[in-house]
């Protein structure tokens, strides 16, 4: 059984860069979840995707940010022109869906913008 | 006032000892619990979920969950180094499908 995967572990960019991080989920889960996290802090959650469908963004998303699921399988999320407060590990979640709410976490993408 | 919070610590127990790590929150209509743990540098693994008011054991974990109380903690029997980490309680609320997480506590297992 895979987990979840994401790419690239590290990134690490210029300000004003635009960047972009790939999670594959488990494979027979149908959500799919980022976070952000930074140092100290528990996990921000940013959008959420049921298969192909983005059913919720917070508040905290900037339009700097942008998700995708094409084909309900794997996600992307870009940053457009990003800024130092952007440096965080990004946290890919998947889980089964229906009344399972268990989520399963990958690796993560860790950002450092300089 | 956070949803979700928790004591930082740090906790420092000995070995063998049980840690006690708990979680409080604000969301009335909370129905799904997570405890996940947490090494420095590494991503969140789920190691407890509850949904029903009670205890609920899975080997040296238990959860126990107090819905009128809005309190829910996590018990770590025969404490070893190895569980030395952050625990993060975690939260669903009401008709959300996202994780809300506390700060977490940094619990330290003395050999």
């Amino acid at each position: 059984d895979t987990g979840v995967s994401q790419d690239p572990r590290h990134k690490i960019t210029k300000r004003g860069q635009n960047v972009t991080f790939r999670c594959d989920p488990i494979s027979e889960h149908n959500r799919l979840y980022w976070y952000r996290q930074t140092l100290g802090q528990g996990p921000e959650f940013l959008t959420y995707f049921q298969n192909e469908a983005q059913l919720e963004k917070s508040r905290l998303l900037s339009d700097r940010f942008s998700a995708e699921r094409p084909k309900g399988s794997f996600s992307t999320l870009e940053i457009q022109r990003t800024e130092q407060g952007d440096s965080a590990m990004y946290l890919c979640a998947s889980s089964l869906g229906g009344n399972l709410y268990e989520q399963y976490f990958g690796p993560g993408t860790r950002l450092t913008v300089t | 006032q956070k949803e979700v919070e928790q004591n930082s610590g740090p906790l420092s127990v000995p070995e063998g000892a049980i840690a006690s790590l708990n979680c409080t929150y604000s969301d009335r209509v909370s129905q799904s619990f997570f405890w996940y743990r947490q090494y420095s540098g590494k991503s969140p693994e789920l190691i407890m979920s509850i949904y029903s008011n009670g205890d609920k054991e899975d080997g040296r974990f238990t959860a126990q969950l107090n819905k009128a109380s809005q309190y829910v903690s996590l018990l770590i029997r025969d404490s070893q180094p190895s569980d030395s980490a952050t625990y993060l309680c975690a939260v669903i609320g009401g008709s959300a499908r996202q994780l809300t997480f506390g700060s977490g506590t940094q619990l330290t297992v003395l050999p």
